[in-house]
């Protein structure tokens, strides 16, 4: 069966240092990934998606970047974090792209003090 | 333009008691596709339903029961018998193949009281 992985569960990181998050999916050959984010009691808001191998594609203009280095394997990154950058990041995979079913990680906490 | 709309911010009830999450979508497309999220408080969606517009039967799973209705644009999604375990943040979502990702409502808390 198919398995999702985050890391880490939780961060706290200081303004203007770097972050890097890990999505990881188990069970499946050319998933698509997705990176969301949901800042707290608010809904979810699609950062970026990849449909392979170093295909990334932006929602949003800011200053995240997404990269995919490997088949399963998906990062979020920033090189200097801002405050607005808190919240809770899901990583998701799906099968087929767009109208297939999204299954969604565990998530990252992140607060930027 | 694609919207989904939960208009209930959050919905209170005592164990045992029915009740049903509201959700009404916006689209031009004739095919789509609707469905409903479970974010309990550990924060990972987890995937209940997922319906095709072309599929309008009502679907029950358990305690679970969603009502497809074209006619209103709305896919509503009922909890009978609600339980402490079914307070969460409920998603309601939408996508087709013109937009290629999945359109969330906003969301409707759920808190059940014992």
């Amino acid at each position: 069966s198919q398995t999702i992985h985050q890391w880490p569960a939780t961060l706290v990181q200081p303004v203007g240092s770097p972050l890097s998050l890990e999505c990881t999916v188990e069970g499946t050959s050319n998933p698509n990934l997705y990176w969301y984010r949901q800042a707290a009691g608010r809904g979810l808001q699609l950062l970026f998606y990849s449909v392979g191998i170093g295909q990334i594609s932006s929602e949003v203009p800011q200053n995240l970047s997404a990269s995919r280095p490997q088949d399963r394997q998906f990062i979020l990154s920033s090189k200097k974090l801002l405050l607005s950058d808190s919240g809770f990041y899901l990583c998701a995979w799906s099968v087929l792209k767009g109208t297939d079913t999204q299954y969604f990680g565990p998530g990252t906490r992140l607060t930027v003090l | 333009a694609q919207k989904v709309t939960q208009a209930q911010t959050e919905i209170s009830v005592v164990e045992k008691e029915d009740v049903t999450l509201d959700c009404v979508y916006e689209t031009r497309d004739t095919t789509y596709y609707l469905f409903w999220y479970k974010q309990p408080p550990s924060g990972e969606l987890v995937f209940l339903i997922r319906r095709n517009s072309f599929d309008e039967q009502n679907e029950i799973s358990g305690r679970y029961s969603w009502n497809f209705q074209k006619s209103t644009s709305s896919f509503n999604f009922t909890i009978t018998a609600s339980q402490v375990v079914d307070s969460a943040v409920y998603f309601c979502a939408l996508s087709n193949y013109n937009t290629d990702k999945l359109i969330f409502g906003t969301g409707t808390r759920l808190q059940v009281f014992p």
